[in-house]
């Protein structure tokens, strides 16, 4: 089972602001970094944001991500249609043997 | 451009190993590390493990005494076999290439394979 927490939905308009929450604890999200995947409807995760708020090269600067504590959040602004999929979040978790890296329960983001 | 392809049964009986490989094309294997992600149907990710190229491991604890991840640098594939399978276990399997100093920063996917456990 995850110990990352994330919202089971979210949705929006095209062209408003999302924001996704991951909710953790002192030994994953608040001692490590925090990575964020997008999975598109029958296709594999994509990476998205890593080391907390960095993105890939080709990732739109629409998506942005931040930590806090023990939390962490993916903000998707000027939603578009394209942006419907499922989101993850991801970090390692030292309170278990050999510092596995866990995953979050998954977003599934609705363009309205 | 790199790519990564899941290869193996798509069928395997109950309490039997569940062997799949991942070719890479496009760039070396070497200097980097390679995962293993697995999807039940309908539910999210589940990490499975990692190799790196000189084939230093880490495994999900819960996985840990079925599991083994391998590497041959000379076919520029990376394997996975968890053995006495169960239903559980039935899940889309995926590879994916991390960053040695960045092991999550997992940059490159497979398409992703479907195991199915069932007699």
């Amino acid at each position: 089972q995850s110990v990352l927490t994330q919202p089971p939905s979210a949705s929006g308009t095209p062209g408003q602001r999302v924001t996704i929450s991951c909710s953790g604890s002192s030994s994953n999200i608040g001692s490590n970094y925090v990575y964020w995947y997008q999975q598109l409807p029958g296709m594999a995760p994509k990476l998205l944001i890593y080391r907390n708020n960095q993105r890939p090269s080709g990732v739109p600067d629409r998506f942005s991500g931040s930590k806090s504590g023990t939390s962490a959040s993916l903000a998707i602004s000027g939603l578009r249609s394209e942006d419907e999929a499922d989101y993850y979040c991801a970090a390692w978790d030292d309170s278990l043997s050999g510092r596995p890296c866990v995953f979050g329960t998954g977003t599934k983001v609705t363009v309205l | 451009q790199v790519q990564l392809q899941e290869s193996g049964p798509g069928l395997v009986k109950p309490s039997e190993t569940l062997s799949l490989t991942c070719t890479v094309s496009g760039g070396s294997i070497r200097s980097y590390c390679w995962s293993w992600i697995r999807q039940p149907p309908g539910k999210g990710l589940e990490w499975i493990g990692y190799i790196f190229y000189s084939g230093g491991t880490n495994y999900n604890p819960s996985l840990r005494s079925r599991l083994t991840i391998s590497v041959d640098t000379s076919k520029n594939q990376f394997s996975l076999e968890l053995r006495s399978v169960t239903a559980a276990d039935t899940a889309v399997y995926y590879c994916a290439r991390g960053i040695v100093y960045d092991t999550n920063q997992l940059d490159y996917w497979g398409q992703g394979t479907l195991v199915t456990v069932s007699s």
